[in-house]
């Protein structure tokens, strides 16, 4: 069953702790891209990824973490750093078109 | 800083009406242009995507492309209530780097009354 998997779907956090958020695909996508989405407003871009071993920040990348050591994981950490962290996180891969596919997103809340 | 500019609405039509939808961008090198849908609590779903000027139909949906007034939009002929969601524009960088990286607008809510 080809697509994305993220996970979990809800997470709860306490204040100073650190969690990872999983984002696994089987599309055979080289790029691969972590949003941010807030109530009421547009994805914001945390980091992105294009090959294997390389990423580059986003527009909002202060507070988060990711690594890419294969083509189908790209998971992102989000810090203690990062002060308002609970929104809704979309994991995304990429065609060379351009589209961006999603997978159904984790919810960060912090206690 | 790119933008992308979108009604938030919400924006209202019954039954059966055409919705249009409307998005500008500030990125005068823009190279593609993208349609997603996102219900309540969802993750966004890509419905259209469009890189030259002009229209481009599928099914009910028709996106239309002006480059010149830096400008997409989206219409839905027949509306169901099942399109009531969120309708998200997204915009392609200029070059084939940032073509990848897309910037989406903040969305408009689209309510289909029956």
């Amino acid at each position: 069953d080809g697509g994305i998997t993220q996970s979990p779907k809800y997470l709860f956090r306490k204040e100073g702790q650190n969690v990872t958020l999983s984002c696994e695909q089987n599309l055979n996508h080289d790029a691969m891209y972590w949003y941010r989405q807030d109530p009421g407003q547009g994805l914001r871009l945390i980091y992105y990824s294009q090959i294997v071993n390389d990423f580059q920040k986003g527009d909002i990348a202060e507070g988060y973490s990711v690594s890419r050591e294969k083509k189908e994981s790209f998971p992102l950490t989000v810090t203690s750093a990062q002060k308002n962290p609970t929104a809704f996180y979309l994991c995304a891969t990429g065609r060379n078109t351009g589209e961006l596919f999603f997978g159904e997103g984790s919810r960060l809340t912090v206690l | 800083q790119k933008e992308v500019e979108q009604n938030s609405g919400p924006l209202s039509v019954p039954e059966g009406a055409i919705a249009s939808l409307n998005c500008t961008y500030s990125d005068r090198g823009s190279q593609s242009f993208f349609w997603y849908r996102q219900y309540s609590g969802k993750s966004p779903e890509l419905i259209m995507s469009i890189y030259s000027n002009g229209d481009k139909e599928d099914g009910r949906f028709t996106a239309q492309l002006n480059k010149a007034s830096q400008y997409v939009s989206l219409l839905i002929r027949d509306s169901q209530p099942s399109d009531s969601a969120t309708y998200l524009c997204a915009v392609g960088g200029a070059y084939s780097g940032s073509a990848r990286q897309l910037t989406f607008g903040s969305g408009t809510q689209l309510t289909v009354l029956p």
